[in-house]
């Protein structure tokens, strides 16, 4: 069974550092993207960027490029989306999704991580 | 890049009533749009892809169709568990994609 599982939510202070993870599994990490989507409170979804863990190849959206850091680590069959400075407009859900190209539909999702930022 | 708009952005369909919802594209993505469907407090769910192409495990009264510019998500008979958000979002271009701003189906 395809799975992907997501860390837990987060509460940080604007400035802070983070790096949240989605683990896939019941299928062979290296050969899918894996891609990150924003959801703000009480909005839409926004694709953020997608990364193909078999050779880190990264794709950013125009609004995500130079904001966040999409990587994937092959050893533990896990992709990772990271702030370095974090702000009150990053407060969001963050769920991870799964494709087979680059462009192609998604299949599976992840469960979700929430991200609070508040000082 | 391209933009999708959805229509309408609110629908109040009573349940076993036939529910239309409509995306369109900015300019023509072939076949290459899906749709999602969105509890609250769920991660969404893939219902139909390449247009018309239903999901693993999604009832026929789901049903997609279009091509280029226009497309539209049909549920022949609404139940209960189908109200929430709906989405569609292009893979055609530049990845990763761009999905609309959502039709939310309720009860009337």
């Amino acid at each position: 069974e395809v799975q992907l599982v997501q860390s837990g939510a987060e509460v940080k202070k604007p400035g802070e550092s983070l790096k949240i993870s989605c683990r896939g599994s019941g299928y062979k990490f290296t050969s899918f993207w894996i891609g990150w989507v924003r959801q703000m409170p009480g909005k839409g979804l926004e694709w953020m960027g997608i990364i193909y863990p078999g050779d880190s190849d990264t794709r950013y959206s125009p609004s995500f490029q130079g904001q966040v850091t999409i990587s994937a680590d092959k050893s533990s069959n896990t992709a990772f989306l990271q702030w370095k400075r974090l702000k009150a407009s990053d407060t969001a859900m963050y769920y991870c999704a799964r494709r087979e190209a680059p462009i192609s539909h998604v299949d599976y999702w992840g469960q979700g991580t929430l991200v609070t930022v508040s000082s | 890049e391209i933009m999708m708009t959805q229509s309408p952005a609110t629908l109040s369909v009573s349940p076993g009533e036939r529910a239309t919802l409509s995306c369109r594209a900015s300019q023509s993505i072939r076949n290459n749009l899906a749709w999602f469907h969105q509890r609250p407090g769920q991660a969404p769910r893939l219902l139909i892809y390449g247009s018309s192409t239903r999901a693993a495990g999604i009832p026929a009264r789901f049903s997609g169709s279009g091509s280029g510019t226009e497309f539209t998500l049909t549920i022949s008979s609404l139940q209960s568990e189908d109200f929430g958000i709906y989405y569609c979002q292009e893979y055609n271009n530049r990845p990763p994609g761009t999905f609309g701003p959502g039709t939310k189906v309720d009860i009337k």
